[in-house]
């Protein structure tokens, strides 16, 4: 597709309830990202792959939180036994290339927003 | 620990007119400063960017300084246009951490006509 896809985009899981986000890149980006934006709050850097590699998960909350990307395309956010901070809009980003510093080049998806009731 | 702030979560202007957005940061180690445009229901677009070597960086309507030893800086935009009607979010990140943002709190511009 032309842009970051996400879906869902909105999710109500009930507290305690496994939910997985699906984010799908722009076709041929090498890099992946995933941030949490709590309401009213900007994004929060979650975890980064390059290709299926992930190199970076310093941002993910706890435990509960795990990412893959196991063909270096199509990633996946899995969140398990949800709590109600949980609730956020999660984005997905990817850039064409390694982690470069222009932040210019980083295209983001419109999010999947999951309520925790 | 904010390393990235705007204090301001609102900011009101009329059409034709200047918008000033600002933006403090504390960590001096950063490369690169971006601002953001988000509408609802959207993810974050990228608008302007400055380098920590530049003090300017001008955009068509949009000019982002920098004031590097008093870790400020600040998006205008000249003239406001009812278009302009976003949450705007400033960012920051490190050389070859280019992905790995730090965002702000970001401010809600509203531009009436």
């Amino acid at each position: 597709g032309a842009g970051v896809s996400q879906s869902p985009r909105y999710k109500v899981a009930k507290r305690g309830q496994d939910v997985a986000l699906r984010c799908d890149p722009i076709s041929g980006h090498v890099s992946l990202f995933w941030y949490q934006q709590a309401l009213g709050q900007g994004p929060e850097f979650l975890t980064y792959f390059q290709n299926e590699a992930q190199l970076d998960k310093s941002g993910l909350p706890s435990d509960r939180f795990f990412a893959e990307r196991p063909e270096g395309s199509v990633s996946t956010l899995k969140i398990q036994r949800t709590q109600q901070e949980d609730s956020a809009v999660y984005l997905c980003a990817s850039i064409p290339g390694s982690n470069s510093i222009s932040g210019n080049t980083i295209y983001f998806g419109e999010g999947s927003w999951l309520t925790v009731v | 620990d904010q390393q990235v702030k705007q204090n301001s979560p609102s900011l009101s202007v009329q059409e034709g007119r200047i918008s000033i957005l600002n933006c403090d940061y504390t960590n001096s180690m950063f490369d690169y400063f971006l601002w953001y445009k988000k509408y609802p229901a959207e993810g974050p677009t990228f608008l302007i960017s400055i380098s920590s070597i530049k003090d300017k960086n001008e955009d068509g309507r949009f000019t982002v300084f920098l004031n590097k030893s008093a870790k400020h800086l600040s998006l205008h935009i000249v003239p406001s246009q009812p278009g302009d009607s976003a949450v705007y979010f400033c960012a920051a990140n490190r050389y070859n951490q280019g992905g790995k943002l730090i965002f702000g709190q970001g401010t809600e511009l509203s531009v009436k006509p």
